[in-house]
């Protein structure tokens, strides 16, 4: 069965940082596109980030782009999300979500149980 | 960048009705459009991609169709486990933007 699993969660001080870790087990990690999504506590989904099987092709919303860097280590079957100047809005649960295949175009057909991040002095 | 507009925000409906869900895309996504339930304190679930096929073990009576810019989602007879908030998703090319959610609750 296809698993993911986040760590790294916890509460940060505006302008801090964290680095969120997903584990993968149950499929070829290394095949599949990965993403991060989030949502702020009462809100909607929002995409976060996208990194391709092969960790060279990269995308990024808007919202976090030259803040946040998603990588992954497929000899470790672990995706990470290095969060940086973290701001109060950054503040939700952070999924990690795998894509349907290792392409571009790809709905998100396994989701992680979510870590919580809380951005507050 | 592509906007996704969805609505109703939120509905209520009774046992056994219809419930219908749109979703607006602001410029052509052809079929790359999928559709998540998140049922309350729980984590998304794919229901339905490429507009209209349905993911293994979902019921069938929820249905997709659309292509271009409109999209739909379709409870043909809506059950107490239907309550959920649903989500559309462009994923043709990044950003992967959502919709807003519509709220889906029994009468």
């Amino acid at each position: 069965d296809v698993q993911l699993l986040e760590s790294g969660g916890g509460l940060v001080q505006p302008g801090g940082s964290l680095r969120l870790s997903c584990a993968a087990s149950g499929f070829t990690f290394a095949n599949y596109a990965m993403n991060w999504v989030r949502q702020a506590p009462g809100k909607g989904l929002e995409w976060v980030s996208r990194i391709g099987g092969s960790g060279t092709i990269t995308y990024y919303a808007d919202s976090v782009k030259g803040r946040f860097t998603i990588s992954r280590d497929n000899s470790r079957n672990t995706l990470y999300l290095q969060m940086d100047a973290l701001r109060a809005e950054d503040t939700a649960v952070y999924y990690c979500a795998k894509g349907q295949s290792g392409g571009q175009a790809a709905a998100l057909n396994y989701w992680g149980q979510g870590a919580l991040v809380t951005v507050s002095s | 960048d592509i906007q996704m507009t969805q609505s109703p925000s939120s509905l209520s409906a009774s046992v056994g009705d219809r419930v219908t869900i749109t979703c607006r895309a602001s410029q052509d996504i052809n079929y790359y459009l999928a559709w998540y339930q998140q049922k309350p304190g729980k984590v998304p679930n794919l229901l339905i991609y490429a507009a209209s096929t349905l993911q293994s073990g979902v019921p069938s009576r929820i249905s997709g169709s659309g292509s271009g810019t409109d999209f739909t989602l379709t409870i043909s007879s809506l059950q107490p486990e239907d309550v959920a908030t649903y989500y559309c998703q462009k994923y043709n090319s990044a950003p992967l933007t959502f919709g807003g959610g519509t709220k889906v609750e029994i009468k």
